[in-house]
């Protein structure tokens, strides 16, 4: 079964404190990883789009990277407005539509 | 660009009582929309998708309904509504690959 964990449930930093997020997969052929970030009450704001093993992709403080079984979203130095639930999500290549499995998220609490 | 448009932000309703929230895509023609309800701590439960006009594909047996009656308008209906159908229901969009796109959703209570 196709499945998305995303680890720790919470994390708190230090504004400036460096850390990753970390989201593990299980899919029968992966199309896609893909990373939101949501605030509270808003629906999720896509940030990035992963294909294949090796890949980063970059934007501000936050760096995504995927292997062949999981993704990592780094946060260098980040600041209060970081704060927010971080979304992975996988498309499979089975599913027959452009179909996302989501993880539970990972909510950060950056504070001054 | 596209936007997508979803509404009302908040609604209170009985028990009971019927549902139609709704769903627009602006600046894009023909595009795969979906509906997904959010519970608190927990990931986003897909409900409905649609790859194009009157073509609607549940994912899980409910009390709701969904229909498409434009190419760029979803539709999210129940004639009776239910305690459990409380919570956040967000509207999506995508091309036939890439990442979906959301709306702001809509938080649901039921008394």
């Amino acid at each position: 079964e196709d499945q998305v964990t995303q680890s720790p449930e919470a994390l708190r930093l230090q504004e400036g404190e460096s850390s990753s997020l970390n989201c593990s997969y299980t899919v029968s052929g992966l199309r896609g990883l893909f990373w939101y970030r949501q605030d509270p009450g808003k629906g999720p704001e896509f940030l990035f789009t992963l294909y294949s093993a090796g890949e980063e992709k970059e934007k501000e403080r936050l760096k995504a990277t995927l292997t062949k079984k999981e993704s990592f979203l780094h946060i260098t130095a980040p600041k209060p407005e970081d704060s927010a639930t971080y979304l992975c999500a996988v498309q499979p290549f089975s599913g027959g539509y452009n179909k996302l499995i989501f993880g539970a998220g990972t909510r950060l609490a950056v504070h001054p | 660009s596209q936007t997508i448009h979803q509404w009302p932000a908040t609604l209170v309703q009985p028990v009971g009582s019927p549902l139609s929230l709704e769903c627009t895509v602006e600046g894009t023609s023909n595009p795969n929309l979906y509906w997904y309800r959010q519970a608190a701590g927990r990931g986003l439960q897909l409900l409905f998708y649609s790859v194009g006009i009157g073509q609607i594909s549940s994912e899980v047996p409910q009390n709701l309904s969904a229909s498409r009656p434009q190419d760029r308008q979803f539709i999210l209906s129940s004639k009776k509504l239910l305690l459990s159908d409380s919570g956040f229901y967000l509207c999506a969009w995508s091309g036939t690959r890439g990442p979906q796109h959301f709306g702001d959703g809509t938080r649901l209570s039921i008394l």
